[in-house]
């Protein structure tokens, strides 16, 4: 049983382009979060969705960001017209309901 | 609004030696449910145990213990028989059932180095 898949693990960027990063959550779990990690800091909340909707995004930021977690696919954090200060590790988790959340490994941004 | 507190940021611990590692919470739920992750150099978030709020025990996980204080908010990782491995940082977070949906809050980490 795979567990919550990321990609790409590593992502650049320059400053103005687009970052997508893509999660698959462990099989048969259908909520999905998205967490921010900056250097040596803990994680904090960015987003909850559940298929096809948006539960919770009091974390994301109010401009360039936003997230989908279509009927068929992986879930899609887009981050637009990328700055530096996004540089950050971007962990998606997911759950089988309400309990437990399991990480992925991680997508590493970082904004020339 | 919900907070999590972890007053260590870095602890040393001889190999095959027990370590505590602190966490103090503030939440206005009745109901909610404390975690603690591992995450190594390698930058994964690895999940270690939970403890729910009206949980009459304290869990355990193998070498991973959870001190669970309600009256005192606290909720503090032991891990025994520490090994090589155990090397990584640690953080403690909760998750309320009513007041902040089902988010997680991670405190600020401790990083925990074994000597051999």
């Amino acid at each position: 049983n795979a567990g919550v898949m990321q990609n790409p693990r590593h992502l650049v960027r320059r400053r103005g382009q687009e970052a997508r990063l893509r999660c698959s959550p462990m099989k048969g779990h259908s909520h999905v979060y998205w967490y921010r990690q900056l250097p040596e800091e803990g994680l904090k909340f960015m987003v909850y969705l559940q298929k096809e909707n948006i539960i919770d995004e009091s974390g994301m930021p109010k401009e360039r960001f936003s997230a989908e977690f279509p009927k068929e696919g992986p879930s899609i954090l887009r981050i637009q017209q990328v700055v530096r200060g996004d540089s950050a590790a971007y962990f998606c988790a997911s759950s089988l309901n309400t309990d437990t959340q399991y990480f992925g490994p991680g997508t590493r941004l970082t904004v020339l | 609004a919900q907070k999590i507190t972890q007053t260590q940021p870095g602890m040393f611990v001889q190999e095959k030696e027990a370590v505590t590692l602190d966490c103090t919470y503030d939440t206005s739920d009745p109901s909610y449910g404390l975690f603690w992750y591992k995450q190594p150099s390698s930058g994964e978030m690895i999940f270690l145990i939970y403890q729910g709020s009206y949980d009459q025990q304290n869990a355990t996980e193998g070498r991973y213990s959870l001190n669970f204080q309600k009256a005192r908010k606290s909720a503090n990782l032991v891990i025994s028989a520490s090994q090589l491995g155990d090397s990584a940082m640690y953080f403690c977070a909760m998750r309320g059932q009513f007041n902040a949906g089902n988010m997680l809050t991670f405190g600020g980490g401790t990083r925990l180095m074994v000597k051999p």
